[in-house]
């Protein structure tokens, strides 16, 4: 399975943006890119994915490179509520009933008040 | 709302038992995961499920067996616990694959297992 590359832990002020970024610079044609997030005592949740182009949902914004060699899920406005370990996942598609997913020790995002 | 359901949020046994987890989901999905997640190691897979009674060996299936006999229910067994199994276990669903979709994974809350 091809690897993701994420920085341990971030911190960012609450209100702001937050950039979390993900390398994964042996992804090939098939693989999507997912993120999900595990708040404080909870399972993980799914939070965005994509293919090759930027893609936005109610929680945060996906921007992958050109070259598909890394990613960043963007949080628009960080909120306490964020607060979490935050996974980046390459998923094939080029199997049929390809469901496992691969989880890393993702970034753990710390939101100052 | 979708759900998954665990029996146990707090589970502590001794070494040698038998332990079951047990998992539910209401949201009629096809595939069915256990994982455990242990510090600095992130979320490994254990076991999952296509469907009823069928399972598949994840990454680390020594010293556990599962069973699904119905579309609802995935149990996790440890049929003698070790105190290197002490663990959170979570449990995730998700429907079947279909290519470019999400397919997101919905897991539950996790039982955290201290074997002593």
């Amino acid at each position: 399975d091809a690897k993701t590359t994420q920085p341990n832990s971030m911190e960012s002020n609450e209100e702001e943006p937050v950039h979390l970024p993900c390398n994964h610079s042996t992804i090939s044609g098939t693989d999507y890119i997912h993120w999900y997030r595990q708040l404080p005592s909870q399972g993980p949740e799914y939070v965005i994915h994509g293919l090759t182009s930027n893609v936005n949902n109610r929680m945060a914004s996906l921007a992958i490179a050109e070259d598909r060699k890394s990613s960043t899920l963007i949080l628009h406005r960080a909120t306490l509520r964020d607060a979490a370990v935050y996974y980046c996942i390459l998923r094939s598609s080029s199997n049929f009933g390809n469901e496992k997913l691969t989880f890393g020790t993702g970034t753990r995002l710390t939101i100052i008040p | 709302d979708v759900k998954v359901t665990q029996s146990s949020r707090y589970l502590v046994k001794r070494t040698g038992e038998k332990v079951f987890l047990e998992c539910v989901q209401d949201m009629d999905h096809e595939n069915m995961f256990w994982y455990r997640q242990d510090p600095g190691l992130g979320l490994r897979l254990i076991y999952f499920s296509y469907d009823v009674k069928m399972k598949e060996k994840g990454d680390i299936p020594e010293g556990y067996s599962v069973s699904r006999e119905k579309k609802e229910r995935f149990s996790l067994i440890l049929e003698s616990a070790s105190t290197n199994q002490t663990s959170m276990y979570l449990c995730a669903s998700s429907l079947e694959f279909l290519a470019g979709l999400g397919n997101e994974q919905f897991f539950g809350p996790g039982t955290r297992l201290t074997v002593l």
